[in-house]
């Protein structure tokens, strides 16, 4: 059963317009949350994250928001750049410090 | 450069031959942790270590499956007796330690294929 779920396996943005990538969780007692860029043949780089004592956490271009009540967090990339066509993985820090991902969204920013 | 490196890259192996994996983690950062992922599938773990603890080995998927650490440095996973189900993308990624939020960052992986 999964427990970081990300429902969207694709989403494609216009140049210039707002991305955003949607996770859900199903543990409560989950208190960090990462997102993670990936691109093919390479490993994960670190984006963004948040503590579960905020609601929301910004740097440059990327946002993320906590909305703990309803165990969803969400990206927001503005303006979104072609460059930012990749995987989105989101994460929670799992009781040994392990990561627990969900399967991704592929963002396609078109020219 | 600065960041997680693993050996090899790539690596394609018979059916029931051993395999090992390299990892060498960030330099100072006294957590590492292995992670797979088949194709289509989120990252799954596999097996933690932090600084000189015994490691978690919650997530291995079976006694095929061991791993290794010296000291706060490299790391070797070591698969015996490979099936065609261990082909996929293992990757390795180190943290500062388990002390505050602290993101993990990742290796570009190993690439295994069985055949």
């Amino acid at each position: 059963d999964q427990q970081v779920k990300q429902n969207s396996p694709s989403l494609s943005v216009q140049e210039g317009r707002i991305s955003i990538l949607n996770c859900d969780y199903t543990n409560s007692m989950f208190d960090y949350f990462l997102w993670y860029k990936k691109y093919p043949a390479e490993g994960p780089t670190f984006l963004i994250s948040i503590s579960s004592i905020k609601d929301k956490n910004e740097d440059g271009r990327f946002t993320v928001f906590l909305n703990k009540s309803a165990k969803h967090l969400s990206l927001h990339i503005v303006p979104s750049q072609p460059g930012d066509s990749a995987v989105y993985f989101c994460a929670a820090r799992g009781s040994q410090g392990n990561l627990i991902f969900g399967k991704g969204t592929k963002l396609s920013v078109k020219p | 450069g600065a960041g997680v490196s693993q050996s090899p890259s790539n690596k394609v192996t018979e059916k029931g031959k051993d395999v090992e994996l390299r990892c060498d983690p960030i330099s100072g950062h006294t957590a590492l942790y292995w992670y797979r992922q088949r194709l289509g599938q989120g990252l799954e773990f596999l097996i933690y270590f932090q600084g000189n603890s015994a490691p978690d080995k919650s997530g291995l998927p079976s006694d095929r499956f061991s791993a290794e650490r010296t000291g706060e440095s490299v790391s070797t996973l070591t698969i015996q007796r490979t099936q065609q189900e261990d082909s996929a993308v293992y990757l390795c990624a180190s943290s500062l330690g388990l002390g505050g939020n602290q993101p993990q960052h990742f290796g570009d992986g190993t690439r295994l294929s069985i055949l």
